[in-house]
């Protein structure tokens, strides 16, 4: 299985900070990653596809970036909706895997 | 827009079997761009991807190994809705139950796009 490392665990800050987390794979997987993000009680939100690709409808303060085994999620301008979980995931090769999350706090 | 809406008990016996139903709306489940997925997370597990099926021009299903002869998944095309069987479930099982959609376009895959709202599953006697 393609075993995913996820850092920091928890990352601590600030409205209108910029954060980035760090997903870092096993074996490569070129660009076959997702991003989610995840708030209490509720099912993902899928952010980003195919490494950088931005899904419909989610704001432009997210990015992402990265291929092969490293892969980066940046946040511009923190947003109070943003303090949450995220993910990764790889969908190269079965099984799917994801990372342990990030949880992004004041 | 696509919905997944999932039903089934809460609460099973160890050695009984896990039944969940997941149904869509705003799509077909015979749709030669969609997968079906179904997944898990625990805290002590995180997610675990337990497999998908999908329709291209027959039926197909991926399992998980680590699941592989306990899990089964049911495409009902009438009713537009696919269900999972996972059957000897043990206290280990335990876990919030998720389906969600997978689209693949011309070579591009764009994720768990939508998913259900989630079955918190206990096992326990």
């Amino acid at each position: 299985d393609t075993q995913m490392t996820q850092s920091p665990s928890t990352l601590s800050a600030s409205i209108g900070d910029r954060v980035t987390i760090s997903c870092r794979t096993s074996q490569s997987i070129t660009d076959w990653l997702a991003w989610y993000q995840q708030r209490p009680g509720k099912p993902p939100k899928l952010l980003m596809y195919q490494g950088s690709r931005l899904e419909r409808g989610v704001s432009s303060r997210f990015s992402g970036s990265g291929s092969g085994t490293d892969f980066t999620l940046t946040i511009n301008n923190l947003q109070p909706d943003d303090f949450a979980v995220y993910y990764c995931q790889q969908y190269k090769t079965y099984p799917w895997t994801f990372g342990q999350g990030t949880r992004v706090e004041i | 827009q696509v919905q997944l809406y999932q039903s089934g008990p809460g609460l099973v016996k160890p050695s009984q079997t896990l039944s969940l139903t997941c149904a869509i709306s705003g799509d077909h489940i015979s749709s030669n761009r969609a997968a079906w997925n179904w997944l898990r997370q625990s805290p002590s597990r995180g997610f675990e991807w337990l497999g998908r099926t999908y329709y291209r021009s027959k039926w197909y299903n991926d399992y998980a190994t680590f699941v592989k002869g306990r899990i089964m998944f049911n495409s009902d095309t009438s009713r537009n809705q696919f269900s999972l069987q996972l059957n000897s479930v043990t206290p280990g099982d335990t876990a919030v139950y998720y389906c969600a959609r997978e689209v693949t376009k011309l070579g591009t895959n764009y994720g768990l796009g939508v998913w259900g709202q989630g079955t918190s599953v206990t096992v326990s006697s």
